[in-house]
Formats: C-alpha cells, sequence, structure tokens
C-alpha cells in the first residue's frame, strides 16, 4: 500500500450536493491526520486538523477510521467556492515534522 | 504578518545553470520546509529543518541539491547544475512546533 493514496477525482457535483473523498493510509501508527486545500497555481492551505475520531466544521466533517486506515472528507451543500483539489496529509513513520501528502481528489462544482 | 515569502516566483532557465530558490518563514516560527510539486509526483518533501538545524534531507533528489538555513528568517535551495526534469514547483513552508504548515506562495522553476 502507498504512504497516502487518494482517488484523484476530477468530482463533478452541482452545486448543494453532498460530496465525499476517501484517503487510505498505510503508517498504522499516525495519531493526527490533516486536510488540505489547494486552490488552482496556489499554495496548500490547512483546513482541518483530525486527531481523534472526526471533527466538524461547518459543511466539512472530516472521520477518521484507524482499523481500516482511512479519513474521509464530506463536504455538505457544495458551494462553487469549494472547487479546489484536496490534500489528504499523514504524517511519517520517520523523522518528526516529516508529513506526507497525497496527490489530491479534484473538486469541481458545477452552478 | 506576511506570511512565508518566496523569491522569485517564477524562473525560467537553462538546463546546466545554478539556481537558487529563497524562502522567508514567518517570524517566530520554528521549523521551515521545503517542497517540490509535480504532476506525477504531486508534493515531495525535500528537506526540513528544526531551529535552523537540517533535521531530514532524506527527500533530496541527489547532490545537485542543497539547502541552507544560515539564520531563523531565511533558507535557500539551490540547484547546481539544473536539468530540464527539475522543472516543478517549489514550495517553502514554515510552522510553529510542526504543526500547521503555513505555505509560500511557491517558485514556478522551468529548466529549457
Amino acid at each position: 500500500r502507498k504512504e497516502v493514496e487518494q482517488d484523484p477525482g476530477p468530482f463533478n457535483v452541482p452545486e448543494g450536493a453532498t460530496v465525499a473523498f476517501n484517503c487510505t493510509y498505510s503508517n498504522s501508527a499516525s495519531q493526527s491526520f490533516f486536510w488540505y486545500r489547494q486552490d488552482c497555481r496556489k499554495e496548500p492551505k490547512l483546513l482541518m486538523s483530525v486527531y481523534s475520531s472526526g471533527n466538524e466544521d461547518g459543511r466539512f466533517t472530516a472521520q477518521l477510521n484507524r482499523a481500516s486506515q482511512y479519513i474521509s472528507l464530506l463536504i455538505r451543500d457544495s458551494k462553487l467556492s469549494d472547487s479546489a483539489t484536496y490534500l489528504c496529509v499523514v504524517p511519517s513513520g520517520g523523522s518528526q515534522g516529516n508529513l506526507i501528502f497525497g496527490k489530491g481528489t479534484k473538486l469541481s462544482v458545477k452552478p | 504578518d506576511a506570511g512565508v515569502i518566496q523569491s522569485p516566483r517564477h524562473e525560467v532557465t537553462e538546463m546546466g545553470q545554478e539556481v537558487t530558490l529563497r524562502c522567508k518563514p514567518i517570524s517566530g516560527h520554528n521549523s521551515l520546509f521545503w517542497y517540490r510539486q509535480t504532476m506525477m509526483r504531486g508534493l515531495e518533501l525535500l528537506i526540513y529543518f528544526n531551529n535552523n538545524v537540517p533535521i531530514d534531507d532524506s527527500g533530496m533528489p541527489e547532490d545537485r541539491f542543497s539547502a541552507k538555513m544560515p539564520n531563523a528568517s531565511f533558507s535557500t535551495l539551490k540547484i547546481q547544475p539544473s536539468e530540464p526534469r527539475d522543472s516543478a514547483v517549489y514550495f517553502c513552508a514554515s510552522s510553529l512546533l510542526d504543526e500547521k504548515l503555513f505555505f509560500g506562495s511557491g517558485t514556478q522553476l522551468s529548466v529549457l
């Protein structure tokens, strides 16, 4: 299994739809996880951190399943402005501070 | 706060030339990271510093790449000699105590 694996998409959804992305990871010792958002030709920015079973922030919910080693990101009532690439991030089993980024899932929200 | 500042924003050079990318982290942050992003490989960590000391450089592709952090407010990533396969977006990021990463706007490098 690759260290961090994501469905590249693209996910094309209409405004208002609910969409979910999954991310699988190989390092079972990882304790904290992150979702970053990257707009086209921009830098990644932290969207959410996931330290326990899950985290919710408005329309965004991140869930963690340690047994199956995957995390998910759920976006409810999607907006046009949600169009971006969503990167799953997992700490490496190596040195502290070494975060492994997934290649990202591209989301396109259409009117 | 100005955020993480990288320069140049764009660099076009010819194969064999030396390239130097610069980064100013957020004041007070103690960790600095250099990443490279390509379509094929995504975001890859090249090297990271903690309190100006290189901690993990296992991601540096080869000896042509070198990075320095002479003080808490400045870091450079140097490629000498550059090759076309080095073309990518290079991001610098900083953090406090290995928490949330703040990225700079990146340097788009094109080696012809």
